[in-house]
């Protein structure tokens, strides 16, 4: 699996964007990159996930660089309830049975959005 | 759509006693992942059944710690004799056919082992 690093905390004001970053330099090029969140006592949250593209959900944007080393999650108008730490997972490639493309959780980054 | 169930919420058991958890997957899921997360760490991934089957139990204590899921729906975790160590949130999640299409996760059994 491709190794990712994010910070371990970032601040955001609420109403600002939220500009969560991840560094994924060892990613293959059929590889892709899923963006999860866990607010307190919940389970993680599936956000978004991307290839080589930009993408966009109703949730977050998803930035990936042209030569996928890094991507950064965007969350347009941060506000309170989006106070969670955001995993950033590359799963690596599927095999043959799929046994081994799973989710697998680093730390994360905790956002806290301040009012 | 309901999301995935999972009982008890809560659990305090002394070291050396069993307990056992229980999940109810999101209908027509054919995946369902156990996963233990310590705290202030990521979720670790226990086993992950597809239908009735186990697909990887790799990163499963099997000294300790079983698994099952009778008809492919719902499933058990227990543990036999419980460690201090094992004090952890316990949780669940299912997928339709796999990470490509998103894991749902239930709010997850807390486990205090005294």
């Amino acid at each position: 699996d491709a190794k990712t690093t994010q910070p371990t905390s970032m601040d955001c004001a609420e109403g600002r964007a939220a500009n969560l970053p991840c560094n994924h330099s060892t990613i293959s090029g059929n590889e892709y990159v899923y963006w999860y969140r866990q607010i307190h006592s919940q389970g993680p949250q599936y956000i978004i996930h991307g290839l080589k593209n930009n993408e966009t959900n109703e949730m977050a944007s998803l930035i990936i660089t042209e030569d996928r080393k890094s991507s950064t999650l965007i969350l347009p108008h941060a506000t309170l309830r989006d106070t969670a730490v955001y995993y950033c997972i590359v799963p690596g490639l599927r095999n043959s049975g799929g046994s081994n493309y799973k989710l697998t959780f680093g730390k994360g980054t905790l956002l806290t959005v301040n009012p | 759509e309901a999301g995935v169930a999972q009982s008890p919420r809560y659990k305090i058991i002394e070291k050396r006693q069993s307990v056992a958890f229980w999940c109810n997957p999101i209908s027509g899921h054919a995946t369902l992942y156990w996963y233990q997360q310590i705290l202030g760490q990521g979720p670790k991934l226990l086993i992950q059944f597809q239908n009735n089957g186990v697909v990887d139990d790799s990163q499963l204590p099997k000294d300790r710690f079983s698994a099952e899921r009778l008809k492919g729906v719902d499933s058990t975790l227990k543990i036999q004799p419980a460690k201090l160590e094992d004090s952890a949130v316990y949780l669940c999640a299912s997928s339709l056919r796999g990470i490509s299409y998103g894991y749902t996760f239930g709010s997850g059994t807390r486990l205090t082992v005294v």
